[in-house]
């Protein structure tokens, strides 16, 4: 079964300071999708960042980037000179194909607390 | 641009009461999706869509009853609620499969 883990539940960090969120995940797939999910406090989630595993390139959006490891099967979401409203909890998905459709696999989450 | 609208925001239900949560979108998509959040855990997907006329049976759908007669439109029936029920309820559309979703703002329903 295709299995999305964050070991980190909590975090915290001072403002200005780069933070490293990780995410592991388990899938016999050659192809998937991978997502970060942020969730502020205010509750609608939105898209972070977005990587497709053919792509060897780490995918990038401002001062969100990943770390994309393939072999090891790791996706950790790097937040550089970290902001006040980057307090929220944190979300890795996967997409893949299980049996015939796609599935859409959740982490429980990080809580990232930014503090002044 | 309104994206993904929920109705109610707040709900709270007596045991054995039903009601629907209403979810419209204006993006034209195609897929659909209901999940709930327990607190401190991730999403965990109830039903979802992938067209009108089409809906299927996510991870967690007993209790639970969907339709999709309108692309814009999928309402998520609770029957019967029981406290097992309390959770945080998100709508979300996509226009494919393996792109970004796109939430509404939650309904936090509790069941007495």
């Amino acid at each position: 079964a295709q299995t999305v883990t964050q070991s980190q539940p909590e975090m915290s960090v001072q403002e200005a300071e780069t933070v490293t969120l990780s995410c592991t995940y388990d899938t016999s797939e050659s192809n998937y999708y991978l997502f970060w999910y942020k969730q502020p406090p205010s509750r609608q989630m939105i898209l972070v960042i977005r990587q497709e595993a053919y792509k060897q390139q780490n995918a990038t959006e401002n001062r969100f980037s990943v770390n994309f490891q393939k072999a090891a099967k790791s996706f950790s979401l790097k937040i550089s000179d970290s902001q006040l409203g980057d307090t929220a909890m944190y979300f890795c998905a996967f997409v893949g194909r299980a049996d015939s459709n796609y599935q859409l696999i959740w982490g429980a989450g990080t809580k990232l607390i930014i503090k002044p | 641009n309104a994206g993904v609208t929920q109705t109610p925001k707040f709900r709270i239900l007596k045991i054995g009461q039903s009601m629907t949560l209403q979810c419209a979108q204006d993006m034209n998509h195609n897929y659909m999706y209901w999940y709930r959040q327990d607190p401190g855990m991730g999403l965990k997907l109830i039903y979802y869509s992938v067209g009108a006329g089409i809906t299927d049976k996510g991870e967690v759908p007993n209790g639970y009853n969907v339709s999709r007669s309108t692309t814009e439109d999928f309402p998520l029936r609770l029957e019967l609620a029981a406290p097992s029920q309390t959770s945080v309820y998100f709508c979300a559309s996509s226009y494919r499969l393996t792109g970004e979703l796109f939430f509404g703002e939650g309904s936090r329903l509790t069941v007495l």
